[in-house]
């Protein structure tokens, strides 16, 4: 099974932040890597795909990079609805594991 | 525009199974596949498994395997997850979401409340 890591685990940041995120699979998973926005008490909401493809709708300060084993998600100039925990999930093979995710709060 | 919406909040004994519904509408049911995902209170999320909306074809996770089946009801566009020899560890938020080509989750249900408790 291919094992996903999240790091940092938490982190606090102001409005107007830009923040990175970085998400690491086990083995290769060929940009096959999601990322999602969960907002306490909500479900949890696509921002981007294949890795770096943003979802229709979501704010283009959301962008993803990353190739292989090694992903990051970057938001710029954060906005107080961006105070949420993040979660990569790679779907190359079953199980289609989530990382642990990443709460981001306000500083 | 896609929707699935779940249904309602069940408590459950130790021992017992609950069955949980997912019903979708805006889009045609058997041209997905459909995951379900839970969380455990304050936890992250945990991938459960699969079923095809086209021939109810599944994929389970390995720690649910006998305990987990996962159906489709292509008349009523609905898939089920039914979940038995339920634990206290079993508590969760359980989440539908409907797989986009080649696997990411576009749209989720609302989350149904599975409470085990004796």
């Amino acid at each position: 099974d291919i094992q996903m890591t999240q790091s940092p685990s938490s982190l606090s940041a102001s409005v107007g932040d830009s923040v990175t995120i970085t998400c690491r699979a086990s083995q290769d998973i060929r940009n096959s890597l999601a990322w999602y926005q969960q907002i306490p008490g909500k479900a949890p909401k696509l921002l981007l795909y294949a890795a770096s493809r943003l979802e229709s709708g979501v704010p283009s300060r959301f962008s993803g990079s990353g190739s292989g084993t090694d992903y990051t998600l970057t938001i710029s100039s954060l906005q107080p609805e961006d105070f949420a925990t993040y979660y990569c999930q790679q779907y190359y093979n079953t199980p289609q594991a989530f990382g642990p995710g990443t709460r981001v709060d306000i500083k | 525009q896609g929707q699935l919406v779940q249904s309602g909040p069940e408590v459950k004994k130790p021992g017992a199974s609950v069955k949980v519904s997912c019903k979708a509408s805006g889009y045609k049911f058997t041209s997905y596949g459909l995951t379900w995902v839970r969380q455990a209170p304050g936890q992250g999320l945990e991938w459960l498994g699969r079923v095809s909306g086209y021939n109810g074809n599944t994929n389970y996770a390995q720690k649910l395997q006998g305990r987990v089946t996962m159906t489709i009801d292509t008349s009523t566009s609905t898939a089920y997850m039914d979940l038995r020899s339920l634990r206290s560890d079993d508590t969760a938020v359980y989440y539908c979401a409907r797989i986009a080509l080649a696997g990411w989750l576009d749209y989720w249900g609302q989350g149904t409340v599975v409470t085990v408790s004796s």
